[in-house]
């Protein structure tokens, strides 16, 4: 069965700093997506970044990056040079192409980023 | 280009009521997935259609929930009777299906916030 875990409740990082959000997953999938999903206090969920498992190269999407290590099993994401706005909950989530392509969402992290 | 809508934003019912939520996925957008979110928690998933179909309601509590695609397009999800612990945010997604490729985004609307007390 697919499993996410993101065992950081909560973080803080200063504003400008960088800050890495840990996600390590359970798959018997060979090929799989992994993605991350930003959830602010009003409640949306606005997709952040896509790794696929194929993919040699790790994401990245502006000041967001994936750190990738299939072996580990894990998909960390890396935010760059913080901002305030990115004061959130964030999502790391798991697609595998057979089991019907379902998605599995793990328990979020807060982040927290101070002036 | 138009997002996931979703209908009603907010509601708040008694104990052993019923409720029903309305989704309409972003056009052209064939799978659409239910998700329920309890406070502090990830989404869980409820549901997953492709176009009328159901590919995945091994979580949804059949007794009180049900969920229809009529025509492939928009969805409803219907809780009778609603308990304590269904409080939530309902959330509808959609994302356009790539045979094989896991990479296909999911985009959620803003969700239901269900409060039953």
């Amino acid at each position: 069965a697919q499993k996410i875990t993101q065992t950081q409740p909560g973080m803080f990082v200063q504003e400008k700093e960088a800050v890495t959000l840990d996600c390590t997953y359970d798959t018997s999938d060979q090929s799989y997506g992994l993605f991350w999903y930003k959830q602010p206090s009003s409640g949306e969920m606005i997709f952040l970044i896509y790794q696929g498992s194929y993919d040699e190269q790790n994401a990245t999407e502006g000041r967001y990056s994936l750190n990738f290590q299939k072996a580990r099993k894990s998909a960390n994401l890396v935010i760059s040079a913080s901002q305030l706005g990115d004061s959130a909950m964030y999502f790391c989530a798991m697609r595998e192409v057979t089991n019907a392509g379902k998605s599995t969402f793990g328990d979020g992290t807060t982040l927290t980023v101070k002036p | 280009e138009a997002g996931v809508a979703q209908s009603p934003r907010y509601k708040i019912i008694e104990k052993r009521q019923s409720v029903a939520f309305w989704c309409n996925p972003i056009s052209g957008h064939a799978t659409l997935y239910w998700y329920q979110q309890i406070l502090g928690q990830g989404p869980k998933l409820l549901i997953q259609f492709q176009n009328n179909g159901v590919v995945d309601d091994s979580q949804l509590p059949k007794d009180r929930f049900s969920a229809e695609r009529l025509k492939g397009v928009d969805s409803t999800l219907k809780i009778q009777p609603a308990k304590l612990e269904d409080s939530a945010v309902y959330l509808c997604a959609s994302s356009f299906p790539r045979q094989g490729r896991p990479g296909n985004t999911i985009y959620f609307g803003e969700g239901s916030w269900l409060t039953v007390v």
